[in-house]
């Protein structure tokens, strides 16, 4: 089952930052938050995942609560091509476990 | 990161046919991959996850028998519809995970519809 909540979706301008929050009240100590985004009839595409300290690499930052239960998935500089639906999702940093997606977010970036 | 492939992108079949749909780690030995479906506007349902060389699991509700899963090697498993029917019509996407990383690495889906 999905452990996370996020919004059905937002909007963002062409040129800001696009802050897209995601709670997981319930994360267990050894879970991982993984982000991923799917543009439309396309697979799914990683984008970063943390498990306590903020993550930074090319395609985004991630800013997770000291409590772990919330995060903020942030893209500092969103263009057309950023529109998607994007997925945060917990699951143990185990190969082979799992991932079960909840409905995501819907981002539009906005000429 | 890792290039997961699938084949084909898009089929169509008669009812009652099966279908056969692959997927490839281009670049990496996949230890496990796992079979999602996407019916639209929808999000992804976990099917099944397959361990190279041994027996599928299968998610809750999804018939073992009306969807065959072989991952005879490190980089490739097949998933095949058997006796598709036009509720079967779905978007079939495939992720792989293995090595040295735990992420899942998806690929590109397909589409198929049943007639």
């Amino acid at each position: 089952d999905a452990k996370t909540t996020q919004p059905t979706s937002m909007d963002c301008a062409e040129g800001r930052a696009a802050n897209l929050p995601c709670n997981h009240s319930t994360i267990s100590g050894n879970e991982y938050v993984y982000w991923y985004r799917q543009i439309h009839s396309q697979g799914p595409q990683y984008i970063i995942h943390g498990l306590k300290n903020n993550e930074t690499n090319e395609m985004a930052s991630l800013i997770i609560t000291e409590d772990r239960k919330s995060s903020t998935l942030i893209l500092p500089h969103a263009t057309l091509r950023d529109t998607a639906v994007y997925y945060c999702i917990v699951r143990p940093s185990n190969t082979g476990n799992q991932f079960y997606f909840g409905t995501g977010t819907s981002l539009t970036v906005i000429p | 990161g890792a290039v997961v492939s699938q084949h084909p992108s898009r089929v169509i079949c008669k009812s009652g046919t099966s279908v056969k749909i692959e997927c490839r780690s281009l670049d990496f030995q996949a230890t496990t991959m796992f079979w999602y479906r996407q019916f639209p506007k929808q999000s992804l349902m976990l099917m099944a996850t397959s361990n190279e060389g041994s027996k599928a699991t299968y998610e809750q509700g999804v018939e073992k028998d009306k969807f065959l899963i072989n991952h005879a090697s490190l980089t490739l498993s097949t998933l095949t519809v058997t006796s598709a029917h036009p509720e079967d019509s779905s978007f079939y996407i495939c992720s792989a995970s293995g090595g040295a990383e735990d992420t899942q690495y998806f690929g590109p889906g397909t589409r198929l519809t049943v007639l």
